[in-house]
């Protein structure tokens, strides 16, 4: 079966750094995605990885080894406004998403 | 209209209760997308559309139907609801041809069946 795991939450104090990990076993790999989703409201586009590296965008960046099955994403200068749940998904070979349950990252002062 | 909408945006509905959520995407992304969101669960896909006059059943299709009459439109019916169709509803569309196949969401509808 398909598989996407992420931790299900996250601490991490204002202005600091925080890395959430996403592994997934997948039929096929056409694209790795990251949305973030604040509560009560829709998810919304970040990141989208398909070959292997680093792809930075601003305060946020994706990493993503196919070889592995990994990916990350890096938050720098944590804000307040980023709490909120980060969803990672991948596009199989049918070019459907399969979607990781999503992991909550919470934002201490 | 900028993007994509969902209506309504909250409903509680008797069971066995016929029940439409629209969507409307002025993007003129060539597809669309029907999921559900449930607690502790990842998204979960209900319908797809690739193509307006094309439909497909996604993970979870029992209970739902879809049609696509044309580009902006992609309404998802519940022909007899049922409590375990409780949950929050979102629409999706993507352009297949930008070469990442992104996926935008609408604003969501939140159900409730009793």
């Amino acid at each position: 079966g398909q598989n996407i795991d992420q931790p299900t939450e996250m601490t991490a104090t204002e202005g600091a750094i925080v890395q959430i990990n996403c592994t997934y076993q997948t039929s096929g790999f056409n694209g790795l995605f990251w949305y973030q989703q604040h509560a009560g409201e829709a998810p919304t586009f970040l990141s989208y990885n398909v070959l292997d590296g680093l792809e930075e965008k601003g305060r946020f960046s994706s990493f993503l080894s196919r070889s592995k099955g990994y990916s990350y994403l890096l938050l720098k200068e944590l804000q307040m406004k980023d709490s909120a749940s980060y969803l990672c998904a991948v596009m199989d070979s049918n070019y459907q998403l399969i979607w990781g349950a999503g992991t909550k990252l919470i934002i201490k002062p | 209209i900028a993007g994509i909408t969902q209506a309504p945006t909250s409903q509680i509905l008797a069971a066995g209760r016929r029940m439409t959520l629209r969507c409307t995407q002025d993007m003129r992304h060539n597809a669309m997308y029907w999921y559900r969101q449930d607690l502790g669960l990842g998204l979960r896909l209900i319908h797809y559309s690739n193509t307006a006059g094309t439909t497909g059943k996604g993970e979870v299709p029992d209970g739902y139907s879809v049609s696509r009459a044309n580009t902006d439109d992609f309404p998802l019916t519940l022909a007899s609801a049922v409590p375990s169709q409780t949950s929050v509803y979102f629409c999706a569309s993507s352009d297949q041809l930008d070469g990442t196949d992104t996926q935008y969401f609408g604003p969501g509808t939140r159900l409730t069946v009793l």
